[in-house]
């Protein structure tokens, strides 16, 4: 069982649109990071959230942390194929690892 | 400024061998985490090492073992290889407390047939 769920599991969409990316959990998180992952390669560190109700940007790309830290989620807007790849959710419960989701595998067609 | 490096990318090994995978962490970083990440899933926690010593361990079996040396590179040793242990094994750096700003490498393939 995944301490963090992630939905949806794959989102295909046409270039231009907006898309949001959704992680859940029942445990509060001390901090929580987006990945983004291409085949065969590492994940790459988007951001790094740590207070209830943060948002960050980062160009097209906004992330949210809940109010209770429990939850978060990606939004793109004007997606672009680069976007591709598989996002991944991480928290950290206060120890000394990091916890994923099962990730969400996201194609932007041309 | 050199990140995560793993070597080696790609492996194959037959079911009961052993084998060794290395990484060298960020520069500037001292901690090193290692994750087994089976296709389609995410990344699962092995464990970490800090000041050459195993801080936490995750839920995998004493097959898997570790050791940080004083340079604070790292070396993630699979013994007794099974089908199940084929996956891409990531290694991780950060500073100090290691559960923020995790930097990964690019990853070893390891097939076991």
């Amino acid at each position: 069982t995944q301490l963090l769920e992630q939905s949806p599991q794959f989102l295909s969409i046409q270039e231009g649109e907006n898309l949001t990316v959704y992680c859940n959990s029942s445990s509060v998180f001390s901090s929580l990071q987006w990945y983004r992952q291409e085949p065969g390669e590492g994940p790459v560190l988007l951001v790094t959230v740590v207070t209830g109700g943060e948002v960050k940007k980062l160009k097209r790309l906004t992330f949210q942390f809940g109010d209770a830290r429990k939850d978060s989620s990606l939004h793109i807007t004007a997606a672009q194929p680069g976007d591709t790849g598989l996002y991944l959710c991480a928290g950290g419960l206060g120890d000394y690892k990091l916890s994923f989701g099962a990730g969400t595998t996201v194609t932007v067609r041309a | 400024d050199a990140g995560v490096t793993q070597s080696p990318t790609h492996l194959i090994k037959t079911r009961g061998q052993q084998v060794t995978l290395r990484c060298s962490p960020k520069s500037g970083h001292d901690t090193v985490s290692w994750y087994q990440q089976a296709l389609g899933q995410g990344p699962q926690f092995i464990f970490q090492y800090y000041e050459e010593e195993e801080r936490q361990r995750g839920n995998f079996p004493d097959r898997f073992s570790g050791h940080q040396f004083p340079n604070y590179s790292s070396e993630l040793n699979v013994n007794a290889l099974l089908l199940g242990d084929s996956a891409l094994y990531l290694c991780a750096s950060s500073f100090g407390t290691g559960t923020t700003e995790a930097f990964f490498g690019q990853g070893t393939r390891l097939t076991v047939v």
